[in-house]
Order: C-alpha cells, then structure tokens, then sequence
C-alpha cells in the first residue's frame, strides 16, 4: 500500500482565497484524522471521522474552516477565506478500527503559507 | 480529559550514549500509550506502542519505552544514539473508552539532538 496520500504538498496563496488540502486514506482503514502543525501551538488535532461520519469536530478553529468525506478513500479540508494565521502544516492519518490497531498512519503533510 | 506531558523540548546527547526521552499522561481508565517520531518535512512515524502485557515495550529502530503505572509515565529509551537519531519525538495517549474511539492526544514533542 502507498501509504495516507495528501496533495498538494505545498500550497501558497493569498489571504481571501479559497484553500481545499486532499487526502486519501489506506485502503480499509475506517478512522481518517486531520492535524495542523505550527510551532507556536504543536500538532492539533482538528476534526476525525469513522466510517466517513464526522465524530468530532471540536478541534475546528473557525467556521472558515471545513471538513467532508465523501466516501471511504478521500477527504477534503477547506479554508475560505484564507487567512496569514493558517499558515502551518496540515496532516492527515488514518487507523484501523479497534484499541489493538490504533495505530495511526500518517501522510508526509501539505505545508499551506497564506500570503 | 486525557492528557501528555513531555517537559524537555529538547534532549542533547553524544552519539553512543544512552537517550531518554520523557513523557507523563493522564487518562481516565486503562491507558493505550504511543511513541511517535518526526524527521524533517516527514509526517508522523510509529515508533512502538504499549497495550497491556509486559512494561517494557520494544519498538523499531532500537528504540524501547517502559510504562510505569503508579508514576503514570511512558519513558522513551534508546541504549546507544545514533545522530541519524536526531527528530522530533511524540509521546501520546489513547483510552478503552468506547466513546474516545481511536482519538490519540499528543504531547508537545521533545527534538532530540544527537551529536558525533
């Protein structure tokens, strides 16, 4: 397997714009995680769905953004509009199901700078 | 809430020396503990993870971690670093509570530098 795929892997655009980050999950996998990553504040975890359900969603900073899983091997991050403080690096992960397989797997990230 | 405290931001150590790494949790009920490592532009890597069993657990690249109950801790080790050692370290923590399904909480990160 190729392992969680995140495109693109960097994206810089300026402030006000729309920002849409991709992932695809392993194959088989039913939990997909979305973190960001800055120095300031660490790894944050901001939404997580199981069985392309959002479960929680706590994590997300603002209405600005927004999360989907249209089926069990994509999802999508949305920003709009776009702001300088977003700028970070946003991971996505997927795990199997299960206290024994909470492993999660991580993608190499998408690294946003907002201009 | 569960929670993981890591209090060193950074380690510094001589390649061949032993490397610790620490880290402290806090969760209600039995703990699913994790150790995760971060290279440079790379995601988060699985590094070993203690379930229930033995208190010393082994994972890859050398690397072994003991979970300690009563001072609710899950140290990090490595008997001899290597500089290709030298990452960010994340500790973190999951629960059997079925509502939490498989939610991880990490800590802050340790980097860890290894010198020649």
């Amino acid at each position: 397997d190729a392992g969680v795929i995140q495109s693109p892997r960097h994206e810089v655009t300026e402030m006000g714009q729309e920002v849409t980050l991709r992932c695809k999950p392993i194959s088989g996998h039913d939990y997909l995680f979305w973190y960001r990553q800055t120095m300031m504040r660490g790894l944050e975890l901001l939404i997580y769905f199981n069985n392309n359900v959002p479960i929680d969603d706590s994590g997300m900073p603002e209405d600005r953004f927004s999360a989907k899983m249209p089926n069990a091997s994509f999802s999508t991050l949305k920003i709009q509009p776009s702001e300088p403080r977003d700028s970070a690096v946003y991971f996505c992960a997927s795990s199997l199901a299960g206290a024994t397989k909470n492993i999660q797997y991580f993608g190499a990230g998408t690294r946003l700078s907002v201009l | 809430a569960q929670s993981v405290a890591q209090p060193e931001d950074q380690v510094n150590v001589a390649e061949g020396n032993p490397l610790t790494v620490k880290c402290t949790y806090s969760v209600s009920g039995n703990p699913y503990l994790f150790w995760y490592v971060q290279y440079p532009n790379r995601g988060l890597q699985f590094l070993l993870k203690y379930i229930t069993g033995d208190n010393l657990v082994k994972g890859s690249y050398g690397f072994e971690a003991e979970f300690n109950k009563s001072q609710t801790s899950f140290h990090l080790k490595k008997p001899s670093a290597l500089v290709s050692d030298s990452a960010l370290y994340f500790c973190a923590v999951s629960t059997m509570i079925k509502a939490a399904g498989n939610k991880l909480t990490f800590g802050g990160g340790t980097r860890v530098l290894v010198k020649p």
